[in-house]
């Protein structure tokens, strides 16, 4: 079953422009991670923010969590062509506090940057 | 590169037939996860393995089976294949630090085709 849950499920916009992605949850997390999937390839780790973090920045990216409201948001800006690809959240399953480990993807947003 | 290595990277195979998906871990890392990716379904987790043992199992059919030997490599066993089980198999390995839960890296995966 589906934890996380991107919106839009797709986006295109003009190099130089940022993009928003937005993921919504179910439950309650310990951390949350963006990934990025080139079609057809291997997932790759983004950025990690924990439950206590509100905002977290990795260059281009800028990621927020509200856990009371269980959504994360994503921000590329002045994206790039080379941005193109498929952007999912994951959250990690709960167990009395502590996490299992295992990673629940969401379906992801496809973002197409055109130059 | 990731450092996690999938093999084999494509498998064309027929109905009713049983393959073994093959993953090696980053150096040092303890935790081994498998998923499916499919169009309809997304990335589906299935199982995942820490120091050997299974710690968390997912939508894992019971035609499919996985271990993680000694050595830390992991290996998915799928059998009696239908048609749609046709997916991308991805493997991804953590350091896996406890509770905190910390980034999975992923291996480029495996392109199953059932015919």
């Amino acid at each position: 079953s589906q934890q996380g849950e991107e919106d839009p499920q797709a986006l295109s916009i003009q190099e130089g422009e940022n993009a928003t992605m937005n993921c919504s949850y179910k439950t309650s997390i310990n951390n949350l991670q963006w990934y990025r999937q080139n079609s057809g390839r291997g997932l790759v780790h983004l950025i990690l923010i924990r439950s206590n973090e509100r905002e977290k920045h990795s260059g281009r990216l800028r990621v927020t969590l509200d856990t009371s409201k269980k959504s994360s948001s994503l921000l590329i800006t002045a994206s790039r062509a080379a941005d193109t690809a498929s952007y999912f959240c994951a959250t990690d399953a709960t167990d009395y506090g502590g996490s299992q480990g295992n990673l629940i993807f969401g379906k992801g947003t496809k973002l197409s940057v055109k130059p | 590169d990731s450092g996690v290595t999938q093999t084999p990277k494509h498998l064309i195979t027929a109905t009713g037939q049983r393959v073994t998906l093959r993953c090696s871990p980053r150096s040092g890392d303890l935790s081994v996860y498998w998923y499916q990716q499919s169009l309809d379904q997304g990335l589906q987790f299935l199982i995942q393995y820490y120091n050997g043992e299974e710690r968390a199992k997912g939508n894992i059919l019971e035609r499919f089976s996985a271990q993680q030997f000694p050595d830390l490599h992991s290996e998915l066993n799928l059998s009696s294949l239908e048609l749609g089980d046709s997916a991308l198999y991805f493997c991804a390995s953590s350091a896996d630090r406890g509770w905190l839960g910390t980034e999975a890296f992923f291996g480029q995966g495996t392109r199953l085709t059932v015919v």
